[in-house]
């Protein structure tokens, strides 16, 4: 079972929908979860960042956290074509170590 | 305030030959990371360095070294090239290394070819 793991699309939305990005983590002593925005021949860059249970928004996304069920999930609300992208889900296990799923691939169609 | 920056931006190499990447922090940040990314494998962890010190290691073998200078600024190297190291490697900085809130931030990656 990999640390971290994500459905690697493509998930395709029309412009204007709602785009719902999963992810689960093996690891129970995991704290802080991250979702970073990966354009292609580009950098990853963050997204959000959630330490909590249950919701936190920042404009048109909202990351989810459910540690007991070891789940975290990204919201996109009124989805645009420079959305996008491969997102990433990132979680720290300890120190500074990021453990990445495979990313799963947004196409939004206008 | 400048992100983190690397060099160089892309790299062509053979195979045997050894390599020497370079990444500038943001500012303030005393912890750097470099990831190796590949189609295959995903965005990897290879280490990490606080106050020149390597505090974490990724599952890479010692072919694979780094370092972290006082002001910071981080080098990592490859030894006898293969074609599988061929890759975007990635650096990300950070404040601290205890906080488990701190977020990291990316620089923009050097492109490596192996031939």
């Amino acid at each position: 079972q990999k640390e971290v793991e994500q459905n690697s699309g493509p998930l395709s939305v029309p412009e204007g929908a709602i785009a719902s990005l999963n992810c689960t983590y093996s690891d129970r002593v995991s704290q802080s979860f991250f979702w970073y925005r990966q354009y292609s021949g580009k950098s990853p860059e963050l997204i959000m960042s959630i330490y909590s249970n249950g919701d936190k928004e920042d404009g048109r996304f909202t990351a989810q956290l459910n540690k007991a069920s070891q789940y975290v999930s990204l919201l996109i609300r009124d989805s645009q074509p420079s959305d996008s992208a491969t997102y990433l889900c990132a979680v720290k296990v300890y120190g500074n170590k990021l453990v990445f799923g495979a990313g799963t691939i947004l196409r939004v169609k206008s | 305030k400048a992100g983190v920056t690397q060099t160089p931006r892309y790299l062509i190499k053979t195979r045997g030959q050894q390599v020497t990447l370079s990444c500038s922090p943001i500012s303030g940040h005393r912890s750097v990371s470099w990831y190796q990314q590949t189609p295959g494998q995903g965005l990897q962890f290879l280490f990490e360095y606080f106050s020149e010190t390597q505090r974490n290691k990724g599952n890479f073998p010692g072919r694979f070294s780094g370092r972290q200078f006082s002001n910071s600024r981080s080098e990592m190297n490859v030894s006898t090239l293969e074609l599988g190291d061929s890759a975007l490697y990635l650096c990300a900085s950070s404040l601290a290394i205890d906080n488990t809130q701190e977020t990291q931030y990316f620089g923009p990656g050097t492109r490596l070819l192996v031939l």
